[in-house]
């Protein structure tokens, strides 16, 4: 079945860049058929959408995020990349991979378990 | 930045129904963008509970249905079981800012 699993660091001090990346197994990353999203969760508090990559490497980001996001693909893996620049204590969170079909009707349908990352000195 | 609104609790006693208001607006559910639902138990990933306004994946409860009506969505649990205390979020796609997309701001759902 498919999986995916967030991996990287879990401190990151501030105004550093935060870098996870997500590994995707039980179907490929190069599908036409979806897209590969980043979406974080603050404790407690609610879901945020980052952005998404498609297999050619095409991209949206969140328009409140955008000038410090990058998603970046690595087909060869099998994975997908998050870079979040100048990170402040506002992006402590717990980071969620997950996949969207293209077609925009059925919702996010795989997600992975989520990786707290921590932002202090 | 959640642009959905939802409430932030609702409760009921096993086997009552609630339900859960998601309100949006013309940029989004009333753009007729679909309304997807997710179910998250405490300390784990958010699972899809409903897809396209009002389908269940494989696996689902029939005690979970989906509806949309204008700039609104709704969820209603019936029959509720105390393994249904849980978050649940409402999320769709939004055309301003050019498109994203969107998830509510959350219920917690408690059997009392």
């Amino acid at each position: 079945q498919v999986q995916l699993q967030e991996s990287g660091p879990g401190l990151v001090k501030p105004s550093q860049t935060l870098s996870l990346s997500c590994t995707v197994s039980g179907a490929s990353i190069i599908s036409s058929s979806h897209y590969w999203n980043w979406i974080r969760q603050p404790a407690g508090k609610g879901l945020e959408w980052i952005g998404r990559i498609y297999t050619s490497g095409s991209t949206k980001y969140n328009p409140f995020l955008k000038n410090r996001v990058t998603i970046s693909v690595d087909t060869s893996k099998n994975q997908f990349s998050l870079k979040l620049t100048s990170v402040t204590a506002a992006d402590t969170a717990i980071y969620y991979c997950a996949r969207v079909p293209t077609s925009g009707r059925l919702g996010f349908d795989y997600w992975g378990l989520g990786t707290p990352v921590a932002v202090s000195s | 930045q959640s642009v959905l609104t939802q409430p932030p609790s609702v409760s009921g006693a096993p086997g009552q129904t609630v339900t859960i208001s998601c309100t949006g607006t013309s940029s989004n559910i009333g753009a007729d963008y679909d309304v997807h639902w997710y179910q998250q138990l405490p300390g784990s990933a958010p699972k899809l509970l409903i897809f396209g306004n009002s389908y269940r994946p494989s696996g689902v409860p029939d005690r979970f249905s989906g509806s949309k009506s204008g700039t609104s969505a709704s969820l209603a649990i019936t029959g509720l079981q105390p393994e249904d205390e849980a978050d649940y979020y409402c999320q769709s796609f939004d055309s301003s800012l050019g498109g994203l997309y969107v998830f509510g701001t959350g219920t917690k759902v408690t059997v009392l």
